[in-house]
């Protein structure tokens, strides 16, 4: 499985935009990127998957890499409700299961 | 709203018991998946179904067990339960079983065990 490395926590101001890094370098040619977000024991929740192009829906933007080691999910302009864990989950190949690292803790402040 | 519901919203037992919890699919969605989320292991995948056929297995012990009804319903029973069972346990859906299917989870299920 390609493994996932997210910072355990990261701050932003409220409609300031929040740029959420993850490294996936041993990522495969035809596995995809999922972001997920967990507030606060909520069931997580579907926010954008990408395979090689920017995609881009009304919660956030996906920036892969060329290379596709890396992808930032961007909140544009992030609110207080937008504080939450966020998951990079890469998919491996013959599985539709999603395996959950630890995340990213955002916190959105006033 | 994501569409998939859980029942009950909070559960609360005694060692050894057992119990079963319930989730409701999206409309339209075959494929039905369990998750367990402990404040030690984090959220880990359990067990998915897909029409009625089970797909594929996770870190899913034993004494835990789930199917999946006609009506693309599943429950997860959990058996001779210790304290260590204590976790959120949320159901997930998705239309079919690929790769690339999105999976839509429910509010999840509170299991204290006492």
């Amino acid at each position: 499985d390609a493994k996932t490395t997210q910072p355990p926590s990261m701050d932003c101001a409220e409609g300031r935009a929040a740029n959420l890094p993850c490294n996936h370098s041993t990522i495969s040619g035809n596995e995809y990127v999922y972001w997920y977000r967990q507030i606060h024991s909520q069931g997580p929740q579907y926010i954008i998957h990408g395979l090689k192009n920017n995609e881009t829906n009304e919660m956030a933007s996906l920036i892969i890499t060329e290379d596709r080691k890396s992808s930032t999910l961007i909140l544009p302009h992030a609110t207080l409700r937008d504080t939450a864990v966020y998951y990079c989950i890469v998919r491996p190949q013959g599985y539709s299961t999603l395996t959950f690292g630890k995340g990213t803790m955002l916190l959105v402040s006033p | 709203d994501s569409g998939v519901t859980q029942t009950p919203k909070h559960l609360i037992t005694a060692t050894g018991q057992r119990v079963t919890l319930r989730c409701s699919p999206r409309s339209g969605d075959l494929s039905v998946y369990w998750y367990q989320q402990s404040l030690d292991q984090g959220l880990q995948f359990l067990i998915q179904y897909y029409n009625g056929e089970e797909r594929a297995k996770g870190n899913i012990l034993e004494r835990f067990s789930a199917q999946q009804f006609p009506d693309l319903h599943s429950e997860l029973n959990l058996s001779s339960l210790e304290l260590g069972d204590s976790a959120l346990y949320f159901c997930a859906s998705s239309v079919q079983a690929g790769r690339t299917d999105t999976q839509y989870f429910g509010p999840g299920t509170r299991l204290t065990v006492l």
